[in-house]
Order: structure tokens, then C-alpha cells, then sequence
């Protein structure tokens, strides 16, 4: 079983979609649970963090439940620029990052 | 501001070769990492150091070498360059442990 795992789609949605990511860690003393984004060719770029209250940043929201051991991030009104590989990221301890491999989005006009 | 700096962009390798792939920051962490992304799958730690002097191994440590002689620094070295070895390799920095908040533009190497 990987470490971190997401479902690598491709989801494809029109413009002004919600669309939700769902990811899966399997370690239950995971500290700590990021979101970062990857364009085409691109280097990842941290997205949020995601805290066990839930968190917003905009039109993105993040979720975490420790007990499921399952993040979500959820994107309303999908924006063309929105189309990128989203990475689940779980930080362990100390200095053990785990990267899952992304699931990927296209929005369409 | 220049961030996390990889050099160089792009490297065809012939089996057997070695190199020096370059890292360097200038935001003064104390915490930088080298990553292998390879396609389906995440990214995944070759090597990572906490300071000047310290380095440690990642996941994935086979036929790299790592040295941390500056804060700045952080080069990554095949000894002996395999087409197992092909992939897009990325520098990354934070202030402290985890997240990797800032990524170089990665290094695509091609071993043939």
C-alpha cells in the first residue's frame, strides 16, 4: 500500500465547477498534511496547509479528518488556471515528507 | 529575489558517467532537499541535509552523493550514471522541517 494516495483522474470540468480531491495517508502519526500544485513541466508549488478544523483560502478549502486518516481539497467556481496536478503532501515527522503522485485537472471553457 | 536556483536545465547522460547536479539558495535555510520525480509516481527524497555539515539519506539514496559544505549549497552527485537514474530531479528548501516551501525549476536528465 503507498504511503500517500490519490486518485490520478484526469478530472475534467467546465468553468465554474466544484470539484473535489480526496487523498489517503496510511500513516496514523502523520503530523502534518499539505496541498501543493504542479503545472505542466513545472516545479510544485505549496498550495495550503490543512488543518483538522478545515481551512479556506478563497475559493479552495481543505479538510482534514485524522480518525479517516483522509485529506480533501475542494475548488469552487473552477477557474482555466486551476488546470494543474494538485499533490497530496504528508509530513511524518521531523523531516519525512511523503509526496502522493498528484491527481490532475483540466477546467474547460 | 532568486529563490532555489538548479542548474542546469536539461542533461543527456551516457551510462556509466558522472555529475554534479547544482542547488543553491539564497534565503539562508538550514533545511534542503533533493527530490526524484518520476511519472505516476510522487516525488520522492534522495537525500536531504538540516544544516551546513549534516546530510542524511532519503528514500531513494542509491548512486547519489550529497554534500552540505555552505548554507547556500547543496550539489547532488551520480557516481556512475544508470538509465534507471532518467528522471526529473528537484532541489528544495525551507526554514525548518517540512514543508518544502520552495522548489527549484527541476533538472531533466536523460540517461541513454
Amino acid at each position: 500500500r503507498k504511503e500517500v494516495e490519490q486518485d490520478p483522474g484526469p478530472f475534467n470540468v467546465p468553468e465554474g465547477a466544484t470539484v473535489a480531491f480526496n487523498c489517503t495517508y496510511s500513516n496514523s502519526a502523520s503530523q502534518s498534511f499539505f496541498w501543493y500544485r504542479q503545472d505542466c513541466r513545472k516545479e510544485p508549488k505549496l498550495l495550503m496547509s490543512v488543518y483538522s478544523s478545515g481551512n479556506e483560502d478563497g475559493r479552495f478549502t481543505a479538510q482534514l479528518n485524522r480518525a479517516s486518516q483522509y485529506i480533501s481539497l475542494l475548488i469552487r467556481d473552477s477557474k482555466l488556471s486551476d488546470s494543474a496536478t494538485y499533490l497530496c503532501v504528508v509530513n511524518e515527522m521531523g523531516f519525512k515528507t511523503i509526496f502522493g503522485a498528484g491527481t490532475r485537472l483540466f477546467v474547460k471553457a | 529575489n532568486a529563490g532555489v536556483t538548479q542548474t542546469p536545465k536539461f542533461q543527456v547522460l551516457k551510462t556509466g558517467q558522472s555529475m554534479t547536479l547544482q542547488c543553491a539558495q539564497d534565503m539562508n535555510h538550514e533545511y534542503m532537499s533533493w527530490y526524484r520525480q518520476d511519472p505516476g509516481m510522487g516525488l520522492r527524497l534522495i537525500h536531504y541535509s538540516v544544516g551546513a555539515g549534516i546530510t542524511d539519506q532519503g528514500e531513494v539514496p542509491n548512486g547519489y552523493n550529497v554534500s552540505r559544505s555552505t548554507t547556500e549549497d547543496f550539489p547532488l552527485r551520480l557516481l556512475s550514471a544508470a538509465p534507471s537514474q532518467t528522471s526529473v530531479y528537484f532541489c528544495a528548501s525551507s526554514a525548518g522541517g517540512g514543508p518544502e516551501a520552495f522548489f527549484g525549476q527541476g533538472t531533466r536528465l536523460t540517461v541513454v
